[in-house]
């Protein structure tokens, strides 16, 4: 079974498209994040949600807005996509309160914009 | 805000040798700092965590050390193999932000 999950893997689009990237965690975690890594694999957080609420916001264009319907999924949306959105971006989970915080990984989604 | 450094991008050794990757820090010592490997086309995997209150920790082959004063932690490999060949990134924690370093490729070479 599949802990994080992300789709899709790939996404090509054009500048100015509204695109969504899904992830879902079956671990039963309390938090879930959103990271951004640019062609220098440089791992940047950009969101987290805790129990459905947001306790993270870095400075991230307001162009990117994560949905959480429920605790196991927590979306990306992205309006008017520019040049520069194109970069790897996971999602990952992990159980604050714990002795342990390590972060589980989704697999990535590739978003190309041209 | 907080700032992440890890040794050299890329890191070469030999077969059955010992790697040393360094992560330093500035700014503020984390609760907790921990270490991941990522594979090309792969998310990271955890690896290890060390606590503020805890010197060192190991876990098989792996063995990582933390030093709050000199705000450094320091991940070896020891009997490296080639397929321990992976970028390394350190992360710290500090309960609900995490900040990752920029990561150390280290190749293994047989």
């Amino acid at each position: 079974d599949t802990a994080v999950s992300q789709t899709p893997k790939y996404l090509v689009t054009q500048m100015g498209n509204d695109k969504s990237i899904k992830c879902e965690q079956n671990l039963g975690h309390d938090t879930m994040y959103w990271y951004k890594q640019d062609s220098k694999k440089f791992l940047k957080i950009m969101f987290s949600y805790n129990n459905k609420e947001l306790i993270i916001n870095e400075t991230v264009p307001n162009r990117f807005s994560p949905k959480s319907p429920d605790k196991a999924h927590l979306n990306l949306h992205i309006n008017s996509l520019e040049l520069g959105d194109s970069a790897v971006y996971f999602c990952a989970s992990s159980q604050l309160g714990t002795s342990s915080h390590e972060q589980y990984f989704g697999p990535g989604t590739r978003l190309t914009v041209t | 805000s907080q700032k992440i450094e890890q040794n050299s991008e890329a890191l070469n050794i030999q077969e059955g040798k010992t790697a040393t990757l360094t992560c330093n820090y500035t700014n503020y010592s984390p609760a907790y700092l921990q270490w991941y490997r990522q594979d090309p086309g792969r998310g990271p995997v955890f690896l290890l965590l060390i606590r503020e209150n805890e010197k060192e920790k190991r876990k098989e082959r792996l063995k990582v050390t933390f030093d709050t004063t000199l705000k450094q932690s320091l991940f070896h490999i020891t009997a490296s193999q080639p397929a321990d060949s992976a970028t390394y990134l350190c992360a710290l924690d500090r309960g609900n932000q995490f900040y990752f370093g920029t990561g150390t490729s280290l190749t293994v070479i047989p």
